[in-house]
């Protein structure tokens, strides 16, 4: 059964800089996983972020970016702010199904 | 703008069976598949599969066969999740997507399913 890997936990400071990863079980992600981000607060339902790694949706603030890094998707968020204080998940194609990863909570201090 | 509203909460008995609409408005509804996402309590994100709203086709992820139906409604815009024989583990919230050029786009609100006896 394919594994997709976040880290459970991040923590960083407003104004700060913070990359999130999603790695898949099969080896490396690629642009072929079409890796997708989202984010999530408590009580909502998922808000699409990032999709094929590295496209914008037109309501993702400027400070989000996906990219490629060792052999993972990534998520970039430059100049933090606190409402960015959340659960986020990268969904990962493969073939016909998708998994996600387990989310990584994001805490703003 | 794409906007897809669900049904609202069920409380339903283990062994009972529930269907949950997710319906469509702001696009043309064929040209879009709809995904469907659980979410259990304090839990992430499962992909369900997905629902080829031109031909009705469905495709179900590993752990949601048997008990768990897509379906459609085309000429209302509304897509559907039938589970039957619900168990408790079965309590979670469910979300419809829109899904097109590789992403789930916009979501519904969730609907919450508990089953407890």
């Amino acid at each position: 059964q394919t594994v997709v890997t976040q880290e459970p936990s991040l923590t960083v400071s407003p104004g700060g800089t913070v990359t999130l990863t999603c790695a898949s079980s099969t080896g490396a992600v690629t642009s072929a996983y079409y890796p997708n981000w989202f984010q999530q607060k408590p009580g909502q339902a998922p808000r699409a972020l990032i999709y094929s790694t590295t496209n914008k949706h037109s309501w993702t603030p400027a400070r989000f970016s996906g990219s490629l890094l060792g052999g993972k998707a990534a998520l970039t968020l430059s100049g933090v702010q606190p409402e960015d204080e959340a659960e986020y998940y990268c969904l990962l194609y493969y073939g016909g199904a998708r998994v996600f990863g387990g989310g990584t909570k994001l805490t703003v201090l | 703008q794409a906007q897809l509203v669900q049904s609202g909460s069920e409380l339903k008995k283990p062994g009972a069976s529930v269907k949950v609409s997710c319906k469509a408005s702001g696009y043309t509804f064929t040209s879009y598949a709809v995904n469907w996402v659980r979410q259990a309590p304090g839990q992430g994100l499962e992909w369900m599969g997905w629902i080829n709203t031109n031909t009705g086709n469905p495709t179900y992820a590993q752990g949601f066969t048997g008990r768990f139906v897509f379906s459609l409604d085309t000429s209302v815009s509304t897509a559907y999740l039938q589970i039957s024989s619900l168990k408790p583990e079965d309590t979670a919230v469910y979300y419809c997507a829109r899904y097109g050029d590789m992403t789930p786009d916009y979501w519904g609100q969730g609907t919450l399913v508990t089953v407890s006896s």
